[in-house]
């Protein structure tokens, strides 16, 4: 079975300019989940989705980032202008509603803003 | 809201030693799942192990076990018989378990970096 899928792997902008990350979950699980890492730090969770919902997305700074998840399968990310401070690991991971809810993660994402 | 705290920003052992990492959380809840994850360079998180709160048995998983101390709200992560392949950063987890209020949410600490020796 393929595990949680993300692209790219690394990216590198400059500062100002738009960024998209993309996450493919695995199949079946419904519920989506985008988390910040920055360095030297735990994953802090940005949006939940359930099906195509955002229900939970209090984390998440609406000025410059925003999400999708439509036909509730695959989810991007999107920061415009991305700034400085927005340097970290984005991650993706999925869970099912059914069995432990255990949320199985992606590579991530590094972003560089230069 | 819910913390999780880790003391240890790293911690090394010698391989085939046994090594323990610390994790205390905070919560007014009763009913909830802690969690031990672990990140290679690679920044993968693999679930290492899982401990639900309404059991009083400590959960293991082959070399990895648990000290899950309730009432102190302690949760350390032992690591038996080291392996070079065990170095990475460990994370503990805390999650609601009230599903029904939605909070799927993970509270990560800020990680434990484990260095093993050959």
């Amino acid at each position: 079975e393929a595990g949680v899928v993300q692209s790219p792997r690394y990216k590198i902008i400059e500062k100002k300019q738009p960024v998209v990350f993309w996450c493919n979950p695995i199949s079946g699980h419904n519920t989506l989940y985008w988390y910040l890492q920055n360095l030297g730090q735990g994953p802090e969770l940005l949006i939940r989705y359930e099906n195509e919902e955002a229900v939970d997305d209090s984390q998440l700074p609406k000025d410059r980032f925003s999400a999708e998840r439509l036909k509730g399968v695959d989810s991007t990310l999107k920061i415009q202008p991305a700034e400085l401070g927005d340097s970290a690991v984005y991650l993706c991971a999925s869970s099912s509603t059914s069995g432990k809810n255990e949320q199985f993660f992606g590579p991530g994402t590094r972003l560089t803003v230069l | 809201a819910q913390t999780v705290t880790q003391s240890q920003p790293e911690m090394s052992v010698q391989e085939a030693e046994t090594v323990t990492l610390s994790c205390t959380y905070d919560t007014s809840e009763s009913d909830y799942y802690l969690f031990w994850y672990k990140q290679p360079p690679s920044r993968q998180m693999i679930l290492v192990i899982r401990q639900e709160a309404y059991k009083q048995q400590n959960a293991t998983e082959n070399r990895f076990s648990v000290n899950f101390q309730k009432a102190a709200k302690s949760f350390s992560l032992k690591i038996s018989d080291s392996q070079l392949g065990d170095a990475a950063m460990y994370f503990c987890a805390y999650r609601s378990g009230d599903t029904l209020a939605g909070s799927y949410q993970l509270t990560f600490g800020k990680g434990t970096k484990l260095s093993v020796i050959p």
